[in-house]
């Protein structure tokens, strides 16, 4: 069964350094999502992309925040200069027409 | 405000019981989703409910979703050990069919064997 798949599956960086998640896609899926979980809290929407531009973005998803997709298969998400509160579960997420969203393992990101 | 709120914030049953969670939310939705996620792990959609329908059946899952209360249950029947995890329902505003998902902060269910 196809799945989503993320690279790394942890991924520990010093504030104020740049930090590239990645994210496979299901291969027929149109729509892409990250969402991010700090640790004991729920989980929030991050941003949309569709159709190779943003569709929806959250008031979390602010300067610092970029998604690319760089060719066909890959999505990412860059924080530019990470913060502690940066800190994190990172998930990417797609879709197609059914709006039945398939999540990937995560990414645990650690800001120290 | 939360879109999106889940009760009982835990539930601890016996295997063979069922379980039933609930859901709150506040604005008009396009659809309602519920998800499960085990400890540490990713969330795995379990089944999504769309604003004109009332009742859903996936297995030993059913969900109802009651618009004028805007609220959804969640039932699983004959639980299973294997079923412990957190539970959280998940909304697409009125308009949005593939917008973000607005999560609640989850039911944690523990199935005692």
């Amino acid at each position: 069964e196809p799945e989503v798949t993320q690279t790394p599956s942890h991924q520990v960086t010093q504030m104020g350094q740049e930090v590239i998640l990645r994210c496979v896609p299901i291969s027929n899926h149109l729509y892409f999502y990250w969402y991010r979980q700090i640790l004991g809290q729920k989980v929030e929407f991050l941003v949309s992309f569709y159709n190779n531009e943003i569709s929806e973005k959250s008031e979390i998803f602010d300067d610092q925040f970029s998604v690319e997709r760089p060719d066909g298969s890959n999505f990412t998400l860059k924080i530019r200069s990470t913060k502690l509160e940066d800190s994190a579960m990172y998930f990417c997420a797609s879709t197609d027409h059914s709006y039945e969203q398939y999540f990937g393992p995560g990414t645990r990101l650690t800001v120290t | 405000s939360q879109q999106g709120e889940e009760d009982p914030q835990a539930l601890s049953i016996q295997e063979g019981e069922n379980a039933t969670m609930n859901c709150s939310y506040k604005t008009s939705i396009n659809n309602l989703q519920w998800y499960r996620q085990n400890s540490g792990r990713g969330l795995v959609h379990l089944i999504l409910i769309r604003s004109n329908e009332r009742e859903k059946h996936s297995g030993r899952l059913r969900v109802t979703l009651d618009t004028s209360k805007k609220s959804s249950s969640l039932l699983i029947t004959a639980s299973r050990a294997a079923d412990t995890a957190s539970y959280f329902c998940a909304t697409v505003l009125a308009g949005g069919g593939a917008d973000g998902l607005t999560f609640g902060k989850g039911t944690h269910l523990i199935i005692q064997p």
